[in-house]
C-alpha cells in the first residue's frame, strides 16, 4: 500500500507570496493532520481535518488555513509568506478506530523556502 | 500539553542495546506514552506507545517506571539504520494532535 504523499517535494517562495501544499492520505484513512518543521526542532501542530471538518488548530496566525475534500485529500494554503514560514511542512494521516489515538502515518513533507 | 524532557544526543556502538531516557513528572493519569522517530530526510515515524504497563513490538519495548514520570525506549539491537531523531511524547486520550520537542539524536557507531 502506498504511503502519504506530498506534492510538492520543494518549492522556493518569494516573501508576500501565496502557496498551496497538498496531501493524499493513505487510503481507506480519515483523518489528516498538518505539521511545521523548522530546521533543528520538533515539528510543530497546525491543523487536524476529519470527514472534512477542522478537529483542532495550532497557535498559528489566520495566514494559514487547510481543508479537507471528498476523497480525504487535503491542502495547506499560506498567504503573505514570511521569511520565518521557511520549514518542511509534514501530513499526517490516522487510520479509523481506536488505532487513530495513537498511530500516525506521516510523509515525507515539503520543503518550503521562502526568500 | 504535559512536557517531556531527553537528553539532546546518545552515542552506542552497532549491534549493541539502547537506552533512550524520557522523564514526565507532571504526566496525568489518562496520558498515554508515545514514541515516534525521524530518520534524516523523512517524516516522524510511529515506534511504540503504553499507558502504564512495559509494552513490546516489532521494533522497541517500551520500560515505564512504576509512577510513570519516566519511560526508557529500548532498542535490543542497534543498526546503522536506527540513527534518527527520537522523540518522546505525552498524548492525552482522544487528542490526537502529537506534541513533539527537540528528541534525542541517536547516533550509531559501526
Amino acid at each position: 500500500d502506498a504511503g502519504v504523499t506530498q506534492s510538492p517535494t520543494h518549492l522556493i517562495k518569494t516573501r508576500g507570496q501565496h502557496v498551496t501544499l497538498r496531501c493524499s492520505p493513505i487510503s481507506g484513512h480519515k483523518s489528516v493532520s498538518w505539521y511545521q518543521q523548522v530546521l533543528g526542532q520538533g515539528p510543530q501542530f497546525i491543523f487536524q481535518y476529519y470527514e472534512k471538518e477542522e478537529r483542532g488548530r495550532g497557535n498559528f496566525p489566520d495566514r494559514f488555513s487547510a481543508r479537507q475534500f471528498p476523497n480525504y485529500s487535503s491542502e495547506l494554503n499560506v498567504n503573505a509568506l514570511l521569511l520565518g514560514d521557511s520549514a518542511l511542512y509534514l501530513c499526517a494521516s490516522s487510520p479509523p478506530g481506536t488505532r487513530s489515538l495513537y498511530e500516525q502515518y506521516f510523509g515525507p513533507g515539503t520543503r518550503l523556502t521562502v526568500t | 500539553d504535559a512536557k517531556t524532557t531527553q537528553p539532546n544526543s546518545m552515542e552506542s556502538n552497532e549491534e549493541e542495546p539502547v537506552h533512550l531516557p524520557c522523564n514526565h513528572s507532571t504526566i496525568s493519569g489518562t496520558d498515554y506514552i508515545h514514541w515516534y522517530r525521524q530518520l534524516p530526510s523523512q517524516g516522524p515515524e510511529y515506534v511504540i506507545h503504553g499507558l502504564t504497563s512495559n509494552v513490546n513490538n516489532r521494533m522497541a519495548s517500551l520500560a515505564i517506571a512504576e509512577d510513570r514520570k519516566s519511560s526508557t525506549l529500548i532498542l535490543h539491537r542497534a543498526t546503522l539504520r536506527d540513527a534518527a531523531v527520537y522523540y518522546c511524547i505525552l498524548r492525552n486520550f482522544g487528542n490526537e494532535k502529537l506534541t513533539f520537542g527537540t528528541g534525542t539524536r541517536l547516533t550509531i557507531i559501526p
